[in-house]
């Protein structure tokens, strides 16, 4: 079975720009979630999406958006990049919106803002 | 929603049993306790989660007292390839809240 897989792995972008992420997730699997992962605050959530509707949403500024299509996949969006986006961002699926579950993580996008 | 607290790092030596205790205090009745492990430019990768008493599965034991406010991983007999950083999260559903994880070192 096909693991979590996002794209792209790694890109680099300017000040101001915006960018989009994908992940797909394992087949079968209905919520997505991300995390951002950087040096100094460590793994944070972003958002989780389960049958295209955002369940939960984190701390993060209004630039940071995502969603999901009817087949699981998402999409995230950083608008109006920072120097401090740049970081590791994580897509994990599992298969339901139950309470418990392990999270399957893809190996992330690694995003470094110019 | 629950903080945690982890030794920042932690050594061993190949074959030794590592336990690696988190503190949350203020986990919520419904959260459920799950510890990844994390390798260098990888995902986090899922190792063992639970409720409450002791759980076992073939890779790890984790241990939660009745009040639920500490966690204890164990890891029998590691190994080189268990060197990595070990985060605990108490969370609910696919939100998992991170600490800064403890990062183990395994000599040989």
């Amino acid at each position: 079975k096909a693991g979590v897989t996002q794209t792209p792995r790694y890109l680099i972008k300017t000040r101001g720009q915006q960018v989009t992420l994908s992940c797909s997730p394992i087949s079968g699997h209905r919520s997505v979630s991300w995390y951002q992962q950087t040096p100094g605050q460590g793994l944070q959530f972003l958002f989780e999406y389960f049958s295209e509707t955002q369940r939960n949403k984190g701390n993060f500024p209004g630039r940071f958006s995502g969603r999901q299509f009817s087949n699981s996949r998402s999409e995230m969006n950083v608008s109006t990049l920072e120097l401090g986006d740049s970081a590791l961002y994580l897509c994990a699926s599992r298969p339901t919106d139950s309470l418990v579950g392990e999270l399957f993580f893809g190996e992330g996008s690694r995003l470094t803002v110019l | 929603l629950a903080k945690t607290t982890q030794p920042i790092s932690m050594d061993s030596y190949e074959g030794q049993e590592v336990n690696i205790t988190c503190s949350h205090n203020n986990i919520a009745t419904n959260d459920y306790i799950t510890w990844y492990q994390q390798f260098p430019s990888q995902g986090p990768r899922f190792i063992i989660q639970g409720y409450k008493t002791k759980v076992t599965n073939e890779v790890a034991s984790l241990f939660i007292p009745a009040d639920r406010k500490s966690s204890t991983l164990s890891l029998p007999r590691v190994s080189l390839s268990d060197t990595a950083v070990y985060y605990c999260s108490p969370h609910q559903g696919g939100k998992l809240i991170f600490g800064q994880g403890t990062e183990l070192s395994v000599k040989p």
